[in-house]
C-alpha cells in the first residue's frame, strides 16, 4: 500500500529564514510520482511540483527546491528566503503512473512571521 | 493546465438533507476523481468516476451515501445525502491532464 509521512505537523519561521518541509514515502510500485500542493487559507489546492520516479535531479524554481533520494524514499521541499505568503498548508502526494488518484500526507502548516 | 469549475462554492445544509456538488472540466478527461478534505485535515479519495460506468469507492465511503454521476467526459456530481454534521468538509474534484493533477477550488460545506 502506498503512504505518505510528513512528520512536521507545524513549523514557524521568521521571514527571510530557509526552511524545509519533510516528506517520506512508501511504494511498491517501480513506477509513481511525486507531488507537492500548496493550500493556503483561501482554501483552493496550488499545484507546485510533480516528479517521477526515474528522475531523482534536484529541482529549483526561483526560491522553491526540492531535494527527491529514492534511496531514502524522501521528496523534501525548501523554501528560501521565505515570505509572509508562504504562509499555506503544505501537502505532499504520490500516485501510481497514469491518471491515478492521489494519496496525500497529512499536510504540514508553515507560518511565516514577519 | 486545466479549468475546473465546482458549484456551490459554500453552503450550509441542515441534517437529514441532500446537497448535489457539480464538477465541470474545461476538456475531456477520462477519469474525474473526488476528494473530501474534513476540517483541519488531509484529503481523501471518496471515489474515481470513469465516464460510461460505475464510480468506483474507497474503503468507507459507499454509494448510498455519495452517489456519483458521470454523465460526459466534462462532468460529474456527487450527492452528499442524509447529511450530519460530520459531512462538513471541503469536496474537491481533480482530474489528470498532460501528467499534472489539477483540483476544482472547492465545495465548503456546513452541516448544521
Amino acid at each position: 500500500a502506498q503512504k505518505v509521512t510528513q512528520a512536521q505537523t507545524e513549523i514557524s519561521v521568521v521571514e527571510k529564514e530557509d526552511v524545509t518541509l519533510d516528506c517520506v514515502y512508501e511504494t511498491r510500485d517501480t513506477t509513481y510520482y511525486l507531488f507537492w500542493y500548496k493550500q493556503p487559507p483561501s482554501g483552493e489546492l496550488v499545484f507546485l511540483i510533480r516528479r517521477n520516479s526515474f528522475d531523482e535531479q534536484n529541482e529549483i524554481s526561483g526560491r522553491y527546491s526540492w531535494n527527491f533520494q529514492k534511496s531514502t524514499s524522501s521528496f523534501n521541499f525548501t523554501i528560501t528566503a521565505s515570505q509572509v505568503v508562504d504562509s499555506a498548508v503544505y501537502f505532499c502526494a504520490l500516485s501510481e503512473a497514469g491518471n491515478t488518484p492521489l494519496v496525500f500526507g497529512k499536510g504540514t502548516r508553515l507560518s511565516v512571521i514577519a | 493546465s486545466a479549468v475546473i469549475s465546482q458549484k456551490p462554492s459554500r453552503d450550509i445544509c441542515q441534517r437529514g438533507t441532500s446537497l448535489t456538488i457539480q464538477c465541470q472540466v474545461d476538456s475531456q478527461v477520462t477519469m474525474m476523481f473526488w476528494y473530501r478534505q474534513q476540517p483541519g485535515q488531509s484529503l481523501t479519495l471518496i471515489a474515481t468516476a470513469n465516464q460510461g460506468s460505475e464510480a468506483t469507492y474507497e474503503s468507507g465511503f459507499v454509494i448510498d451515501k455519495f452517489p456519483i454521476s458521470r454523465p460526459n467526459l466534462t462532468f460529474s456530481t456527487l450527492t452528499v445525502s442524509n447529511m450530519s454534521p460530520e459531512d462538513s468538509s471541503i469536496y474537491l474534484c481533480s482530474v489528470e491532464r498532460y501528467d499534472e493533477q489539477y483540483f476544482g477550488p472547492g465545495t465548503r460545506l456546513t452541516v448544521t
